[in-house]
């Protein structure tokens, strides 16, 4: 079983509407989980972290987390055509192992 | 400026030949990271560091080596017994003890020749 597996996608919206991604992770101990985005043949960058039950907001991005279903998810509200790009989910590991796992990723595709 | 470099950016191996990738970060991070990505996927987890003089595996450590002699540095060693090494490389750095992101560096694309 992997560690982080996401939706594998792709992920086809049309501009200005909702794209969801959705993310478990395998261990329990995982302390806290991150969003990044990466455009083609660069490295990634970081959308939005969470390491508490619920929702956190950032601009027209959403992260949910819900540990007891070991389940993380993103929303892009409003997507734009400059979101299109790849998205990956990380799980760092629980205190005492600094393990940093990804998940293959979900490509998105904003239609103008 | 604090961040991560690694070089180069582009380099190309003949087989056989054992090549070593650079990562060098000026952000005081106890934890680096080597990854693997190939077209189309995602991460894979090389070999990490919590700490200087230590490491451990991660999921495709065969054919790789690493060392931590210093905190600022992780060196990777592609070795020839990594058979398909043709890949993105990208290095990461982290404070995971304070829960904050990883940040990446530029990446080395590793082409065999």
């Amino acid at each position: 079983q992997k560690e982080v597996e996401q939706n594998s996608g792709p992920l086809s919206v049309p501009e200005g509407a909702i794209a969801s991604l959705n993310c478990t992770y395998s261990d329990r101990g995982s302390q806290s989980f991150f969003w990044y985005r990466q455009y083609s043949g660069k490295s990634p960058e970081l959308i939005m972290f969470i390491y508490s039950n619920g929702d956190k907001e950032d601009g027209r991005f959403t992260a949910q987390l819900n540990k007891a279903s070991q389940y993380v998810s993103l929303l892009i509200r409003d997507s734009q055509p400059s979101d299109s790009a790849t998205y990956l989910c990380a799980a760092l590991g629980r205190s005492n192992d600094y393990k940093l796992s990804f998940g293959a990723g979900t490509t998105v595709t904003v239609r103008a | 400026d604090g961040g991560i470099t690694q070089s180069p950016k582009y380099l190309f191996r003949k087989e056989g030949q054992n090549v070593t990738l650079s990562c060098e970060q000026n952000l005081n991070h106890d934890a680096m990271y080597w990854y693997r990505q190939d077209p189309g996927q995602g991460l894979r987890l090389i070999y990490y560091s919590q700490i200087v003089n230590d490491f451990q595996k991660g999921d495709i450590a065969e054919g790789y080596s690493v060392s931590r002699e210093k905190k600022e540095s992780f060196p990777l060693t592609v070795t020839s017994a990594q058979k398909n090494p043709t890949a993105f490389y990208l290095c990461a750095s982290s404070q995971p003890d304070l829960l904050t992101e990883a940040f990446f560096g530029q990446g080395t694309r590793l082409t065999v020749v």
